[in-house]
């Protein structure tokens, strides 16, 4: 069974500090990681990272694939209270059907 | 583009009553999945559709649950005789045609059921 792990749990951090949120993954067949931030609503798609695309970038976000290791971070630069939430790591399971989520990072971002 | 759609956002129903969980998937995409999201914990895959055929129930409990997704209209999650712990949020996603593990999966933003 696949299986994602995220850490650290909860993380506290003033506005300005960078951060740096994992991700550790077992998958019989690794096709994509994908980050998603999840506010009090909807999982919102942020990254998808793949063999031939291991290093995204995206304003303040950023985020690394890891295939030696089997894991992910996702760096936030420059924190800002709206970057509160919990962000999500998630793996396609083999035939691609399912999303194998972790138990998320919640992230606060005191002003 | 509308997004991914739900409804209803809330939904109470008592115990023994059935619940009926409305997704409609953004336009263009004809895959479908249903996730459900328990109190402090993370999210979960029940079921993958397509039109017409489900793909993978797997992840759905084998009583009570059914889902659907017809020709015409949304895909509907279905719950019947409703206990405590179905109370969770349910989240739709959908995804373009294609390989599923090269499309990301585009959240709706769930139907959070109370069940008194």
């Amino acid at each position: 069974e696949d299986k994602v792990v995220q850490s650290p749990l909860s993380l506290v951090v003033h506005e300005g500090d960078t951060v740096t949120l994992n991700c550790s993954y077992e998958v019989t067949n690794f096709r994509s990681l994908l980050w998603y931030k999840q506010e009090k609503k909807a999982p919102t798609f942020l990254f998808m990272l793949t063999s031939s695309g291991i290093e995204k970038k995206s304003g303040r976000l950023s985020s690394i694939l890891d295939k030696k290791e089997l894991s992910s971070i996702l760096n936030i630069t420059a924190t800002q209270t709206g970057d509160s939430a919990i962000y999500l790591c998630a793996v396609p399971e083999t035939s691609g059907s399912r999303l194998t989520f972790g138990e998320g990072t919640q992230l606060t971002v005191n002003p | 583009n509308a997004g991914v759609m739900q409804n209803p956002r809330h939904l109470v129903r008592r115990r023994g009553q059935e619940a009926r969980l409305r997704c409609s998937p953004m336009k263009g995409h004809s895959h479908v999945y249903w996730y459900r999201q328990l109190p402090e914990e993370g999210l979960k895959f029940m079921v993958y559709l397509q039109k017409e055929n489900i793909i993978d129930e797997s992840g759905m409990p084998k009583e009570r649950f059914s889902a659907e997704f017809p020709k015409e209209g949304p895909s509907i999650l279905r719950i019947q005789q409703v206990v405590r712990g179905d109370s969770a949020a349910y989240f739709c996603a959908s995804s373009p045609p294609g390989p599923t593990y090269y499309n990301e999966q585009f959240f709706g933003p769930g139907t959070r059921l109370t069940v008194l």
